[in-house]
């Protein structure tokens, strides 16, 4: 098991409602990265965060977006829900510079009907 | 980064090799070949990186081909434990591990 933990582990959400998820770094992590992973597809890259700033965005609307916390934790929060919006939500938290690898915690898996 | 080809799917006995294979023959000459794995309902995990040289750590060897095009992920012993979704992505190392571009992955399924 790594050390970053993701809560709330399931969730439903009514279209339209906004939804907050929320992730602890690993000790010593300062970077955490959010990915979006549907049924039967890799995970895509939706933000990463580094010391309490967005540090890259991948394609996804405004309607996402994030916090980090001077603990390194962090929230990813999405406005008007969509059906499509239905997925497994990763986090992951590793150091800046890549030379430890990235580690993931156990998703949040959002359904929204 | 470098798009990877995968085959979507893969079975393999337990207790042989599980070979794993990954086309990326735009690779540029700085980009390294990482593998993760997802056992299900879990997040990915790393397994083993390589640039040009053949690596080998405790859970896997990879092979690269000398004209870096390809590489093989090669489980020894497969267990059933070893069933899931195992992902090549290639990534110039030092830049940040957060940000990883995921294909679809090969499902490795380890039959008894």
């Amino acid at each position: 098991e790594t050390g970053v933990t993701q809560s709330p582990t399931h969730l439903i959400k009514t279209r339209g409602q906004q939804v907050t998820l929320r992730c602890s770094s690993q000790s010593g992590h300062n970077t955490v990265s959010w990915y979006q992973q549907a049924l039967g597809q890799g995970p895509q890259f939706i933000f990463q965060y580094y010391r309490e700033e967005e540090n890259g965005r991948g394609n996804f609307p405004p309607r996402f977006s994030g916090l980090q916390f001077p603990n390194y934790s962090s929230e990813l929060n999405v406005n008007a829900l969509e059906l499509d919006d239905s997925a497994l939500y990763l986090c992951a938290s590793s150091q800046p510079g890549g030379v430890t690898e990235a580690f993931f915690g156990q998703g949040t898996r959002l359904t929204v009907v | 980064d470098a798009k990877t080809t995968q085959p979507p799917s893969m079975d393999c006995a337990e207790g042989r090799a599980a070979n794993l294979p990954c086309n990326h023959s735009t690779i540029s000459g700085n980009e390294y070949v990482y593998w993760y794995r997802q056992i299900h309902s879990q997040g990915p995990q790393y397994i083993i990186h390589g640039l040009k040289n053949n690596e080998t750590n405790e859970m896997a060897s990879l092979i690269i081909t000398e004209d870096r095009k390809s590489s093989t992920l090669i489980l020894p012993h497969a267990t059933l434990r070893d069933t899931a979704v195992y992902y090549c992505i290639v990534r110039v190392l030092g830049t940040n591990a957060g940000k990883s571009t995921f294909g679809d992955g090969t499902t490795l399924t380890v039959k008894p």
